[in-house]
């Protein structure tokens, strides 16, 4: 069983270009959580995600960060006209519920890296 | 919000010694969950804790869950040069995890 995965896994762009993040959950996990880890923090709730549905989008920034995660494919956080802030890693999650004692299984991050 | 803190943000430890780290939540937590993260990895599972004063041991590990489910530790004993990497708690209220900024165990061998 495939656990979680995340394309890119490091992603470099100029100031100004858009950014496209993946994630695909575990089979059998219809639940998605977006997470950003800045250097030396610990880790930052964006956004949870079901199927076709955002749940709550609390930690998202209000501009240039958007979230989906179609009925068909991956998840994708998108990020347009980055800033150097922007880098960081990105981390999804996925659960089988939103019960709150199902564990939260870790992709492997993409890191980007904005010029 | 909730706001989770936790100590030391680094602990240099000789390998064979025993080592602590606290986990403070500002609210009650439902549950709270420990993850382990080496250097370029990704958070990794390590254990769940649901119930006041619960106390799971894995191994060299053991992990504490306060009895007013505000707090939390982890306690490594003889630790070994695999136990380097960041250990984070990650306090559960709903589905949303707030993390902790992690601490970061380096091993003297």
């Amino acid at each position: 069983n495939a656990g979680v995965m995340q394309n890119p896994r490091h992603l470099v762009r100029r100031r100004g270009q858009e950014a496209r993040l993946r994630c695909s959950p575990m089979k059998g996990h219809s639940h998605v959580y977006w997470y950003r880890q800045l250097p030396e923090e610990g880790l930052k709730f964006m956004v949870y995600l079901q199927k076709e549905n955002i749940i709550d989008e609390s930690g998202m920034p209000k501009e240039r960060f958007s979230a989906e995660f179609p009925k068909e494919g991956p998840s994708i956080l998108r990020i347009q006209q980055v800033v150097r802030g922007d880098s960081a890693a990105y981390f999804c999650a996925s659960s089988p519920t939103s019960r709150f004692t199902d564990t939260q299984y870790f992709g492997p991050g993409t890191r980007l890296t904005v010029l | 919000g909730q706001q989770v803190m936790q100590i030391p943000q680094y602990q240099h430890v000789q390998e064979g010694e025993d080592f602590t780290t606290y986990c403070n939540s500002s609210t009650t937590l439902s549950n709270i969950q420990w993850y382990k993260q080496r250097p370029g990895g990704h958070p990794v599972f390590l254990i769940q804790l649901v119930k006041s004063g619960e106390v799971k041991k894995q191994k060299r590990l053991t992990f504490q869950f306060g009895e007013a489910k505000k707090n939390s530790s982890l306690h490594i004993t003889a630790t070994q040069t695999t136990d380097v990497g960041t250990y984070f708690c990650a306090g559960n209220n709903d589905y949303k995890l707030s993390f902790g900024a992690g601490t970061t165990v380096t091993v003297r061998a």
